[in-house]
This record gives C-alpha cells, sequence and structure tokens, in this order.
C-alpha cells in the first residue's frame, strides 16, 4: 500500500519556466490537498479538492493552478515559476473533509528556482 | 483570521525527561486538533489527535490535552527517547467549512539529547 505518491521528489527550474507536481493517493480518500513548508513558516494551503470535481483556494494560492484529475490524482502547477515558489512541496489526503479525519502526507517535492 | 500558535519554537530536554508543546488558536468553532512528527527530510506523520468532545487522550508516551475555554491544546511526551528528536506541528482544523482545512502552527523542534 503506497499511501500517498509524488513525483518528481527534487526539480530545480529556472525563473519563469512552468511545471507540473503530480500526487496520486490510492486509500480511496475523497479529499487532497497541496501544501507548501519554509523554514519558521510550518506547513501551509495552496489549494484543495474536498471531493472529486471541486478545487479551491487555500491560504497561499497566488501563482499555482490545481486540476483534481480524478479521485485519486491531484496536480499542482506553477504556470511561470519564481524564486519565492522555492519551498518543499507536500501533497496530503483524508477519507472525506466532511467529518474529522486525519490527513496523510506523500513525501514531499523539492523544488528550487533560480 | 484563522491562525495557530506554536510555542516554544526549540526545546532541548534530556533524555528520561518530559517535553510539553502548547499550541493556542482563534476559531472557536475548530473540533479537530491533530498533532504531526517530522523527521528531518521526510513526511510529516501523524502521531495523536483529538476532537472537541473530549480532554484528553494518552497514547503510550504521548498525551494530548484541550482546553476549548481558553481555546489551547498541549502535546506532552514522557520519558523521551532520542529517536522523539524532531520537528513536531500542531493543527487546527476550521470547523466552519466542509473543507477539512487544517491550519498548521509553526512548528517546534525538539531535541533529546542522551
Amino acid at each position: 500500500n503506497a499511501g500517498v505518491t509524488q513525483t518528481p521528489k527534487f526539480q530545480v527550474l529556472k525563473t519563469g519556466q512552468s511545471m507540473t507536481l503530480q500526487c496520486a493517493q490510492d486509500m480511496n480518500h475523497n479529499s487532497m490537498y497541496w501544501y507548501r513548508q519554509d523554514p519558521g513558516m510550518g506547513l501551509r494551503l495552496i489549494y484543495y479538492s474536498a471531493s472529486e470535481g471541486t478545487t479551491d483556494k487555500g491560504e497561499v494560492p497566488n501563482g499555482y493552478n490545481v486540476s483534481r484529475l480524478n479521485k485519486r490524482e491531484f496536480s499542482l502547477r506553477l504556470e511561470s515559476a519564481a524564486p519565492s515558489q522555492t519551498s518543499v512541496y507536500f501533497c496530503a489526503s483524508c477519507l472525506t473533509a466532511y467529518s474529522n479525519q486525519p490527513q496523510h502526507f506523500g513525501d514531499g517535492t523539492r523544488l528550487s528556482i533560480l | 483570521g484563522e491562525n495557530v500558535e506554536q510555542h516554544p519554537s526549540t526545546l532541548s530536554v534530556q533524555e528520561g525527561d518530559s517535553a510539553v508543546i502548547k499550541c493556542t488558536y482563534s476559531d472557536s468553532a475548530s473540533n479537530y486538533f491533530p498533532w504531526y512528527k517530522q523527521e528531518l527530510g521526510k513526511r510529516p506523520q501523524l502521531i495523536i489527535d483529538i476532537r472537541s468532545n473530549v480532554g484528553e487522550k494518552k497514547d503510550q508516551r504521548i498525551a494530548v490535552t484541550l482546553n476549548k475555554t481558553a481555546k489551547h491544546f498541549s502535546l506532552h511526551i514522557t520519558e523521551t527517547q532520542p529517536e522523539d528528536s524532531a520537528v513536531y506541528f500542531c493543527a487546527a482544523r476550521y470547523g466552519s467549512s466542509n473543507t477539512g482545512k487544517l491550519i498548521f502552527g509553526q512548528g517546534t523542534t525538539l531535541q533529546v539529547k542522551p
């Protein structure tokens, strides 16, 4: 049981390049989330998908877009990367957003933008 | 606005001593409070959670207490071991929406000295 799988694990981009971070879960979870983690700032929610077919902005959505491709997959896209988007990105999923269920995290994508 | 404050930011204890990490939250409608442990370079992993209908929950050496009136909750680790060294994050679910959104604290780096 793989849980939440993120690809790639590491990536270096130049300013202005675009990129899509992939996330897939095999736990039959309904809700999925994208966070970024920066030193001293904890985890901040970028976008989330409470259920298949829906997406909504979190705390820090600017510069990002998302797609809930199907129940398993939730991708995060940087259209024009900026150095301020250098961070570690985590995808998470939970059984349902409509009750108090724990979120399970992937291993993260370490993204550097030069 | 939605906010979770976590203290201290760093904590150093001797092996065998207890460690306490405290968090406060701003939304009185919050009803779910998970704690995550993150080892260096790894994913955040859920270690314990508490729902608002209980005041305390214990799992072996780890316990969490919740004071809804004061809007704060705490993580207690007893008989600390070197393998407890990690960054710990508290979070609060904002219950005013059906999104499962978690707001995280800034993290506490716990060092357990052998």
